[in-house]
């Protein structure tokens, strides 16, 4: 069954570093998201992409996010300098169309120290 | 208020047991979808409702329109079952509104 898969599972960085989170979508997949759940709470949605462009974001996706989609494969979410409160959980999903649900990826751990 | 609410937050049940979990929701939406969410933190779509009812071997999802309402029954509940069981809504756009998830333990 095709899967979504994030890269890496974990990683730790030091406040104030610039990290990539890396998401390779189901390949016939048109629309692509981020969300994020911090330990102890409910997933809450970063951002949406579609048509090589956010469609939709929240409040948490401020300035210091990033999305982009370098290739035909990798979908990747970038925070340019981290904050202890960016710890979090990080989720990438994919879906083909609007009306269908998603293929959420494994999850990358991003713990900032 | 949170647009979707979860009961019970937590709950046990002995192997066996029928299971019931319950969605409500204050807004209009496109589609309910009932996820699990295990230890490990990976995400598990189950079903995606807009009416109606759907099974998938020991789960049944509910949905009533009318009432803002959908459950999520587990049949011969089984330890393997044990996760956090997460209703989430898209309304209107394509991102989903979660809730903040039953957490289930069944013990053998």
């Amino acid at each position: 069954e095709p899967e979504v898969t994030q890269t890496p599972s974990h990683q730790v960085t030091q406040m104030g570093q610039e990290v990539i989170l890396r998401c390779v979508p189901i390949s016939n997949h048109l629309y692509f998201y981020w969300y994020r759940q911090i330990l102890g709470q409910k997933v809450e949605f970063l951002v949406s992409f579609y048509n090589n462009e956010i469609s939709e974001k929240s409040e948490i996706f401020d300035d210091q996010f990033s999305v982009e989609r370098p290739d035909g494969s990798n979908f990747t979410l970038k925070i340019r300098s981290t904050k202890l409160e960016d710890s979090a959980m990080y989720f990438c999903a994919s879906s083909p169309d609007e009306n269908y649900g998603y293929t959420f990826g494994s999850g990358t751990r991003l713990t900032v120290v | 208020k949170n647009e979707v609410e979860q009961s019970p937050q937590n709950l046990t049940a002995q192997e066996g047991e029928f299971i019931t979990i319950n969605c409500s929701y204050s807004v209009g939406i496109s589609a309910l979808h009932w996820l699990q969410q295990h230890p490990g933190g990976g995400i598990v779509s189950l079903f995606m409702l807009s009416s109606g009812k759907k099974k998938h071997g020991r789960l049944i999802a509910t949905i009533n329109i009318q009432e803002k309402h959908s459950s999520l029954h587990i049949t011969a509940s089984h330890p393997r079952d044990s996760a956090v069981y997460i209703c989430a809504l898209t309304s209107g756009t394509y991102k989903y509104i979660f809730g903040t998830g039953t957490r289930l333990k069944v013990l053998a």
